[in-house]
């Protein structure tokens, strides 16, 4: 069965630090993964997801993600950290039938300092 | 084109009562889902469909059912609800295999 595993439950960044947050998959063929942010009190917003191809993924709001197939992972990343990007994120894979629904993962919540 | 909307945002019900929340989208989208999200715990998928009267169980099925007879709607029937289901629960649509989904804005449930 499909899982996904979110390292770090709670990071805290500088604002105008760089971030990378951790996520690991498993999945038993070519994963569909993606990268979903939840500020407080909102909704889900899709920051980039990956299918095939280049395995280096552009992004909303300036991250980007890495998929990695030898090590089962999907970081996202972003070079400077701005203060609103203090949210939750949350790792999914593909899921269902045919990838028609999603396996989160448990999220990690970014503070960022001044 | 309202997207995906969930009624009520917000709900109180008493251990044993029953009630349906709503999900509707108006996208023409194919594939729906439920989610509901507790603390520490992320988003876990309760059932899915893939079509008008296709569905299929997730992650957490158990005390939830639902049922797909139009396109647009996806309803999730709780049929005797425990203090266990109090959570937010998020609808989701999308127009394809592995494409983007769209999230309603979530019903805030809680079960006394």
């Amino acid at each position: 069965a499909q899982s996904v595993t979110q390292p770090d439950i709670h990071i805290t960044v500088s604002e105008g630090a760089s971030l990378e947050l951790r996520c690991n998959y498993s999945y038993g063929a070519t994963p569909y993964l993606f990268w979903y942010v939840q500020s407080p009190g909102q909704g889900l917003q899709l920051l980039l997801k990956y299918f095939s191809g280049d395995t280096l993924v552009q992004g909303i709001k300036g991250f980007e993600a890495e998929f990695k197939r030898s090590q089962s992972s999907f970081n996202l990343r972003k070079p400077s950290v701005h203060w609103s990007d203090a949210a939750e994120y949350f790792c999914a894979v593909g899921a269902g039938q045919a990838g028609t629904a999603l396996i989160f993962g448990k999220g990690t919540t970014l503070s960022v300092s001044s | 084109n309202a997207g995906v909307t969930q009624t009520p945002k917000f709900q109180v019900l008493k251990t044993g009562q029953s009630m349906t929340l709503q999900c509707a989208q108006d996208m023409n989208h194919e594939y729906m889902s439920w989610y509901r999200q507790d603390p520490g715990m992320g988003l876990r998928l309760i059932h899915y469909s893939v079509g008008a009267g296709i569905t299929d169980q997730g992650e957490v099925p158990n005390g939830y059912n639902v049922s797909r007879s139009t396109t647009e709607d996806f309803p999730l029937r709780l049929l005797s609800a425990a203090p266990s289901q109090t959570s937010v629960y998020f609808c989701a649509s999308s127009s394809a295999v592995y494409n983007e989904q769209f999230f309603g804005p979530g019903t805030r449930l809680t079960v006394l």
